[in-house]
């Protein structure tokens, strides 16, 4: 089992729908989640963390965390075409370990216009 | 969000030479950064963890002595591609933990596009 797991997509959402982006763990004690964009050919750039249960919301984003599922998301609303993009979920360890995050493979959004 | 710069942003090289990236933390300090590697629609790998003032830790598979990491300052970490050869051309990204953040935030800088011919 990978420790963390995204669906790889592709998905495809129409312009102006919410996109939803799921990510699961293997560690239940993990820490903090992060979701990072990752535009093709360039790095990826932090777009939300959160470290307690339920919802965060940061504009069109909202990171939501259920730690007894352990089960993490990211919805875009009002998706835009500019969101396409890979989506990678990260988590960081249970603390006295390493402080590197564990990466899933992303998921591949595409917005249609 | 904090800034992780890198430069050069792009490099072309012959194989058999070396070629030196930089790192660096513009608006803090970061005591652990992270040097990574992606091939063309491949997930990023981790190469090696880099501790200010200290070794570098590196995964599995990866040549110590072939990719030289130093991290000499609380701002700056370099990797060195040693001999150069084309399997080594590739993306690679470094990234800084900001310890001053709420959740050890790990920023990436822009990455450095590396071909050896």
């Amino acid at each position: 089992q990978k420790e963390v797991e995204q669906n790889s997509g592709p998905l495809s959402v129409p312009e102006g729908a919410i996109a939803s982006l799921n990510c699961t763990y293997s560690d239940r004690g993990s820490q903090s989640f992060f979701w990072y964009r990752q535009y093709s050919g360039k790095s990826p750039e932090l777009i939300m963390f959160i470290y307690s249960n339920g919802d965060k919301e940061d504009g069109r984003f909202t990171a939501q965390l259920n730690k007894a599922s352990q089960y993490v998301s990211l919805l875009i609303r009002d998706s835009q075409p500019s969101d396409s993009a890979t989506y990678l979920c990260a988590v960081l360890p249970p603390s006295g370990s390493a402080r590197q995050l564990t990466f899933g493979s992303g998921t591949q959004l595409t917005v249609l216009p | 969000g904090a800034v992780v710069s890198q430069h050069p942003s792009w490099v072309i090289c012959k194989s058999g030479t070396s070629v030196k990236i930089e790192c660096r933390s513009l608006d803090f300090q970061a005591t652990t950064m992270f040097w990574y590697r992606q091939f063309p629609k491949q997930s990023l790998m981790l190469m090696a963890t880099s501790n200010e003032g200290s070794k570098a830790t590196y995964e599995q598979g990866v040549e110590k002595d072939k990719f030289l990491i130093n991290h000499a300052s609380l701002t700056l970490s370099t990797l060195t591609v040693t001999s150069a050869h084309p399997e080594d051309s590739s993306f690679y990204i470094c990234s800084a933990i900001d310890t001053g953040g709420q959740s050890y935030e790990q920023y990436f800088g822009p990455g450095t596009r590396l071909t050896v011919t």
